[in-house]
C-alpha cells in the first residue's frame, strides 16, 4: 500500500517559532510537493522538489523555505511563524517526467499559529 | 502557466440524482492531463478520475465520469446516482508537460452536499 506520511495532524505553535513539517513517501517518487490549502482558495503550490537536493519555489514561497536530503524526505521550514500561515498543509507526491499520472497525498497537516 | 477555475463554491443534490461539477482550464501545453480529486471532511485527498488531453474517449471510473471538451477547455466532472458519502469537497487539477516536476495545479475547489 503506497504511502505518503506526514509527521502531525495537528499542530499548535506560537508566533515566531521555527516550525518543521515532515513528509515521507515510500514510493520512490522524484517530485515532492508542499501545499497549502485555505477555503476558497482551493491548494496553493508553497515549493516542490524534483530531485535529492534541489528545489524550485511554487506560487506562494514568502516565508516559508524547504529541505530535501534525502529522496524520501521533504521537510517544510516556517522560519518565524506567523498567525497569517494558519492553514491545512499538504504533501503530495508524484512519478518523475510523467505527466499523466496523478499525485499521491498525504493526510495533511492543520497548523494553527497563536 | 496553467490555470483552473471552478465557479461553483458549493452545491446541493438530492440522494440518488446525478450531478455536474463545472471545471475549466487554461494551458499553453500541448499534452496535459486532468484530474479530479475528492477531499471528505477528514482532510485526506482521494483521486477519482483521470482524462489526458489525446485521449478521445470520456473517461469514466464507476459512478464517475468526466465530460471532456477541449474545445471549450472544459472538464466536468459527472457523479451519477449521488450518495450521502460524496458529500465532500471536489478538487479539478491539472499538470502539463511543460513544467519542471510536472505540477499540479488546483481550482478553488467545489462543495457537493448530498441531501437525503
Amino acid at each position: 500500500d503506497v504511502k505518503v506520511t506526514q509527521s502531525s495532524r495537528y499542530l499548535v505553535k506560537r508566533t515566531g517559532e521555527k516550525v518543521f513539517l515532515e513528509c515521507v513517501q515510500d514510493m520512490d517518487h522524484e517530485n515532492m510537493f508542499w501545499y497549502r490549502q485555505d477555503p476558497g482558495l482551493g491548494l496553493r503550490l508553497i515549493y516542490f522538489s524534483y530531485d535529492v537536493k534541489m528545489k524550485e519555489k511554487g506560487d506562494i514561497p514568502e516565508g516559508y523555505s524547504v529541505s530535501r536530503e534525502k529522496k524520501e524526505r521533504f521537510s517544510l521550514i516556517l522560519e518565524s511563524a506567523s498567525t497569517n500561515q494558519t492553514s491545512m498543509y499538504l504533501c503530495a507526491s508524484t512519478e518523475g517526467g510523467l505527466w499523466n499520472t496523478e499525485a499521491f497525498f498525504g493526510q495533511g497537516t492543520r497548523l494553527t499559529v497563536v | 502557466a496553467q490555470k483552473i477555475t471552478q465557479t461553483q463554491p458549493g452545491m446541493f443534490v438530492q440522494e440518488k440524482e446525478a450531478v455536474t461539477l463545472d471545471c475549466t482550464y487554461d494551458t499553453s501545453d500541448q499534452s496535459y492531463g486532468l484530474f479530479w480529486y475528492k477531499q471528505p471532511s477528514s482532510g485526506e485527498m482521494i483521486f477519482l478520475i483521470y482524462q489526458g488531453s489525446y485521449d478521445e474517449q470520456n473517461a469514466t471510473e464507476g459512478r464517475y465520469s468526466l465530460n471532456f471538451q477541449k474545445a471549450r477547455k472544459s472538464a466536468n466532472l459527472v457523479i451519477s446516482a449521488s450518495q450521502l458519502g460524496d458529500s465532500a469537497m471536489y478538487f479539478c487539477a491539472m499538470r502539463g508537460d511543460n513544467n519542471a516536476g510536472n505540477m499540479l495545479t488546483f481550482g478553488g475547489g467545489t462543495r457537493l452536499m448530498v441531501k437525503p
